[in-house]
């Protein structure tokens, strides 16, 4: 099966640095994702990372480790218009299933 | 890159009427798609898994009956939620993927329904 935790909020200061956890259990694995939510609008995709390490993306930046079931997604000089949900996700067969979403509130 | 049109993008139904819903590869051929359901404040659940010309593969829990899944055309499948009801009542997205990058998923960008 496939068991994904983030945790449910988070918040913190604009200008700061974040990071997300996300631990997963799966019987096989072909990578995970993270996209980014704002209410009421789709997802948008953010990273995915096959191979164990640190891939950055300007800002963002997502860490995997495949023997620990681990993945982090960090995010630095936080802005405002980061406040929004950051979904883990991890292919199954043939689907793409999410995690239940960690929501980041920026504080000015 | 890869657009997925989804319409309409917000939906207002009395109760027992049915909604349709469209989703639309735009300049690409969707081997398959995927429809989500999102409650407030919860994350994306999967509802079915359609592949063109096939019929559509439900979750556990999700009646095939209630939520008709169409997807006729490699650019083309339509979400009907029949006989709605309040509890129905959600955002909905649909997802595809590319025929060579099936671990990449494109967005729709949602549709509201509000059952009365």
């Amino acid at each position: 099966g496939q068991n994904i935790d983030q945790p449910t909020e988070m918040t913190a200061t604009e200008g700061a640095i974040v990071q997300i956890n996300c631990t997963y259990q799966t019987s096989g694995f072909n990578g995970l994702f993270w996209y980014q939510q704002h209410a009421g609008e789709a997802p948008t995709f953010l990273s995915y990372n096959v191979l164990d390490g640190l891939e950055e993306k300007g800002r963002f930046s997502s860490f995997l480790s495949r023997s620990k079931g681990y993945s982090y997604l960090l995010l630095k000089e936080l802005q405002m218009k980061d406040s929004a949900s950051y979904l883990c996700a991890v292919p199954r067969d043939d689907k793409i299933i999410f995690g239940k979403g960690t929501r980041l509130h920026i504080l000015p | 890159g890869a657009v997925v049109s989804q319409h309409p993008s917000r939906v207002i139904c009395k109760s027992g009427t049915s909604v349709k819903i469209e989703c639309r590869s735009l300049d690409f051929q969707a081997t398959t798609m995927f429809w989500y359901r999102q409650f407030p404040k919860q994350s994306l659940m999967l509802m079915a898994t359609s592949n063109e010309g096939s019929k559509a593969t439900y979750e556990q829990g999700v009646e095939k009956d209630k939520f008709l899944i169409n997807h006729a055309s490699l650019t083309l499948s339509t979400l009907t939620v029949t006989s709605a009801h309040p509890e129905d009542s959600s955002f909905y997205i649909c997802s595809a993927s590319l025929r060579d990058r099936a671990e990449k998923l494109f967005f729709g960008s949602g549709t509201q329904l509000s059952v009365l």
